[in-house]
């Protein structure tokens, strides 16, 4: 069975730094594409970014408003993605989903984690 | 960056009756390998988004016959022939045809 599940979610002040989670299991993550995507307190999708499959060369691509600052990587031997984000921003305050493109497009997507960036 | 655009902004509809949400973007999703980079999501309340149509017509398995997608180039619209109360949420169209991928800003779909 396919699942997706996200961590790392917390309250940060402006400037600090936060990991989120990908947990992922029922398939070999590096094979498959995956991304970011967040959801900021009753507003609508965002792309946060996406890490293509490894025999796709695993190559990222973020979203401007986040390049830069946070990054993307992967650890395939424990199939976990993860989201680095540095210098956060009261404007980065959201719930993050991972999602997997894992036959259509991105069509598994964890239940998502909530980042508050507040002083 | 494309811009996708949604109409309307929120649908109130009799269980059984029909509903259209369109979707227009601001430059053509049609790539040159044929396909159009249009998807459709539904968000239901608490939940995250579940893919209900890839490249405009392809239901995702186990959505029910009574979405359909349609469109082409810059014009898209889902259908719902009847809707059901579990239908209830918000509906996004969503581009991949170029990056960064980008969202329409939803239609609430609710129940009369």
């Amino acid at each position: 069975e396919v699942q997706v599940v996200e961590s790392g979610g917390d309250l940060v002040k402006p400037g600090r730094s936060l990991r989120l989670s990908c947990t992922t299991s029922g398939f070999m993550l590096g094979d498959y594409a995956m991304s970011w995507f967040r959801q900021a307190p009753g507003k609508g999708l965002e792309w946060v970014g996406f890490m293509r499959s490894k025999p796709s060369g695993g190559t990222t691509e973020y979203a401007a408003s986040v390049k830069g600052r946070f990054t993307i990587s992967r650890d395939d031997s424990k199939s976990i993605a993860y989201l680095h984000m540095n210098s956060l921003k009261i404007e980065d305050t959201a719930v993050y989903y991972c999602s997997v493109r894992l036959r259509y497009f991105f069509d598994y997507w964890g239940q998502g984690t909530l980042v508050t960036v507040s002083s | 960056d494309i811009v996708m655009t949604q109409t309307p902004l929120s649908l109130s509809v009799t269980p059984g009756q029909p509903a259209s949400i369109s979707c227009k973007s601001s430059q053509s999703l049609l790539h040159s390998d044929g396909k159009t980079y249009l998807y459709w999501y539904l968000q239901k309340l608490g939940q995250p988004p579940q893919l209900l149509i890839y490249e405009v017509t392809n239901r995702f398995p186990g959505v029910p016959d009574r979405f359909s997608g349609s469109g082409s180039g810059t014009d898209f619209t889902l259908k719902i022939s009847r809707v059901e109360a579990e239908d209830v949420g918000v509906y996004y169209c969503m581009q991949s045809i170029q990056l960064p991928l980008t969202f329409g800003g939803g239609t609430k779909v609710e129940i009369k």
